[in-house]
């Protein structure tokens, strides 16, 4: 696509709850970031993809995180048993290749998440 | 492991006047960096990167940014503040993947 699409927008879930959050990347990226940023603070780097492959998950705020990418298309980060504290906008970004700040990243619109 | 300090939390100019706005980074190899604004509920936009061709990188909207290897710093600046700069920016390292810095709000006072 054109650019890099999230669903959904807006994500408002009970505690408790499992949510997915989706990233389609720009067609052709094989790196793919997820990043979160809660309310008035900075971006939090979570993990990133290299095709389908994720070397560091280390960024994942805690085992209830966990994140998938199939080939070099979609990926979704799956939040299980939400907390409040998870509450923030999930961000996703794309680039041509890793370590390739020539071409350039580009990000999506985000996912706010509330949880309630 | 790379990362990121921005210096101050919040900056307040004048319209018209000079914008500095500071980063420090810290990497293991040679990283590519960038400054990103976020206005108020958008999204985030890249202002202008480094990535080892010339030192003194120009960007949008005037701003500027210089990579100075021996400080560790790439220092955002603008000669003349407008009240559209008011926002969130981000000074963010790479290497292999990006690390953001806390971000500075900058306010323009009229």
């Amino acid at each position: 696509g054109a650019g890099v699409s999230q669903s959904p927008s807006n994500k408002v879930t009970e505690k408790g709850k499992d949510v997915e959050l989706r990233c389609d990347p720009i067609s052709g990226h094989t790196a793919l970031y997820w990043y979160r940023q809660r309310l008035g603070q900075g971006l939090e780097f979570l993990i990133y993809f290299q095709g389908n492959s994720a070397p560091d998950k280390s960024g994942l705020p805690s085992d209830r995180f966990s994140a998938e990418r199939t080939g070099e298309s979609v990926s979704t980060l799956t939040i299980q048993r939400t907390q409040q504290e998870d509450s923030a906008v999930y961000l996703c970004a794309s680039s041509l290749a890793l370590g390739s700040p020539n071409y350039g990243y580009t990000f999506g619109s985000g996912t706010r998440l509330t949880v309630v | 492991a790379q990362s990121v300090t921005q210096l101050d939390s919040h900056v307040s100019v004048s319209e018209g006047t000079p914008v500095l706005l500071r980063c420090n980074y810290s990497s293991s190899y040679s990283p590519s960096l960038f400054w990103y604004v976020q206005h108020p509920n958008k999204g985030l936009q890249l202002l202008l990167k480094y990535t080892s061709a010339a030192t003194l990188v120009k960007g949008i909207n005037g701003f500027e940014a210089e990579f100075k290897k021996s400080e560790t710093s790439f220092h955002l600046t603008k000669p003349s503040a407008h009240m559209s700069d008011a926002a969130e920016y981000f000074c963010v390292v790479s290497v292999n993947d990006m690390r953001f810095g806390a971000g500075t709000r900058l306010t323009v006072k009229p």
